[in-house]
């Protein structure tokens, strides 16, 4: 498995805190992302970076920020969580020209 | 922007039958990637298949394969001979060859194996 951790595994939060995901990597990969999954939607892009400080908006950015300072970080942050903001987010990595995302095990998020 | 749509959300099988999840996606662009992924109970999100678009070929993994229908902008995923291990959550996603490498993912079939 491709080394990629995400913490915590699982939250539980109340609505109006800010919430940060965290997600470390070990294989030096240019490229990081965050996405969200729900039930009938699949998974959506909330933000990528392509490299340190490099960063864009997914099609769901709307209440969440990123920071990478270090490639081998990348943070999620919620500034005032909602409960529609209640998923499990995944971060994934990649590198390859061929284009595949490795992924981590994903984060349950609950905003109550 | 790229959609890619999968209309089954549910199928089911049974063990060591075959069975096709449909996937159809839209862009305009020429170049690009389109994958298979299955998603476990464990939450686990594993590469199942992968297509180039510029291949005329279709891909084959083992018991996976794919019907890639480039004009159609169809992307279907054959599993043969089932097994109980194969059950799980499968989503199709479209990527260009060029740019970010981001995934733009369909709503997922779940597929359940009937011993």
């Amino acid at each position: 498995d491709a080394g990629i951790t995400q913490s915590p595994r699982h939250k539980v939060t109340e609505t109006g805190t800010p919430v940060t995901l965290r997600c470390h990597q070990t294989e030096n990969h240019r490229y990081m992302y965050w996405y969200r999954q729900d039930p009938g939607h699949g998974l959506r892009l909330i933000h990528y970076s392509y490299g340190v400080k490099d960063t864009d908006k997914g099609e769901v950015s709307d209440g969440y920020s990123v920071s990478r300072s270090k490639t081998e970080d990348f943070l999620l942050t919620l500034e005032s969580a909602t409960s529609s903001q209640t998923s499990v987010y995944f971060c994934a990595i990649s590198e390859s020209r061929a284009g595949q995302l490795f992924f981590g095990s994903g984060t349950q998020l609950s905003v109550l | 922007a790229q959609t890619v749509t999968q209309s089954q959300p549910e199928m089911s099988v049974q063990e060591a039958e075959t069975v096709t999840l449909s996937c159809t996606y839209d862009t305009s662009e020429s170049d690009y990637y389109l994958f298979w992924y299955k998603q476990p109970p464990s939450r686990q999100m594993i590469l199942v298949i992968r297509q180039e678009a510029y291949k005329q070929q279709n891909a084959t993994e083992n018991r996976f394969s794919v019907n890639f229908q480039k004009a159609a902008k169809s992307f279907s995923l054959k599993i043969s001979d089932s097994q109980l291990g194969d059950a799980a959550m499968y989503f199709c996603a479209y990527r260009l060859i060029q740019g970010a490498q981001k995934l733009v993912f369909g709503q997922g079939t779940r597929l359940t194996i009937n011993p």
